[in-house]
């Protein structure tokens, strides 16, 4: 079965550059998009980054993604980081059977 | 405005039956994939399956086939999860969301359902 990894957890001070990142198990990770969501506690998960590396209209230019198919893996960055940041982060993309996946996610502590 | 909203919270004993539901509003139903995501206490996103109104095709998580049904029902616009049999490990967070074709992003939420199963 195709799987997403990540880190469990990263943090970083505020002001400063985050990168997240998320490995495919197999296959490409370039051959399907990778979403990144936001959730932050009690609350439902917010799409931050759609089809690789486009920002939805309202979320800060300080988000980006990127694809590295060398890693095979896809990379969520945060520049600037604000203690509003402070959340989870999940990767998420399809398999060759169009079945979606997540990644395990990511805690993000802004310190 | 697009909007998803989720019926309210179950509490449930193993062994029933459950359907919850998800209503679309704000955008044409029939016109959008509606996903169903699980989040077991204090873990991370669980894809569970994919259906599209419009002809009723469903796609499952090989981790759910068999163990919920997913459907919709296009003169109330509005997308379903359910259970025959429920199991402890079932309670969770129930979340709805849509999406514009089976493999592009969830561009908007429901709110969630709070499932609840316990002797």
């Amino acid at each position: 079965n195709f799987m997403l990894t990540q880190p469990r957890s990263v943090s970083e001070s505020p002001g400063k550059t985050v990168t997240i990142s998320c490995t495919g198990s197999s296959g490409s990770i370039a051959s399907n998009y990778v979403q990144w969501y936001q959730q932050r506690p009690g609350r439902a998960p917010v799409n931050v980054i759609y089809d690789d590396n486009q920002r939805p209209s309202g979320v800060p230019d300080r988000f980006s993604g990127s694809i590295d198919r060398s890693s095979n893996s896809a990379s969520l960055t945060i520049s600037g980081l604000k203690t509003e940041d402070e959340a989870d982060y999940y990767c998420q993309s399809h398999d060759i059977n169009y079945r979606g996946v997540f990644g395990g996610g990511t805690k993000l502590t802004v310190l | 405005e697009v909007q998803l909203v989720q019926s309210g919270a179950e509490v449930k004993k193993p062994g029933e039956s459950l359907k919850i539901s998800c209503k679309g509003s704000g955008y044409s139903f029939t016109s959008y994939w509606i996903g169903w995501v699980r989040q077991m206490p204090g873990k991370g996103l669980e894809w569970m399956g994919i259906i599209y109104p419009g002809d009723s095709d469903t796609r499952y998580s090989p981790s759910f086939q068999g163990q919920v049904t997913i459907s919709a029902e296009r003169s109330t616009s509005t997308a379903y999860l359910q259970w025959n049999s429920l199991k402890a490990s079932d309670t969770a967070m129930y979340y709805c969301a849509r999406s514009s074709y089976s493999r592009s992003r969830f561009d908007s939420w429901g709110q969630g359902t709070l499932v609840t199963v316990s002797s």
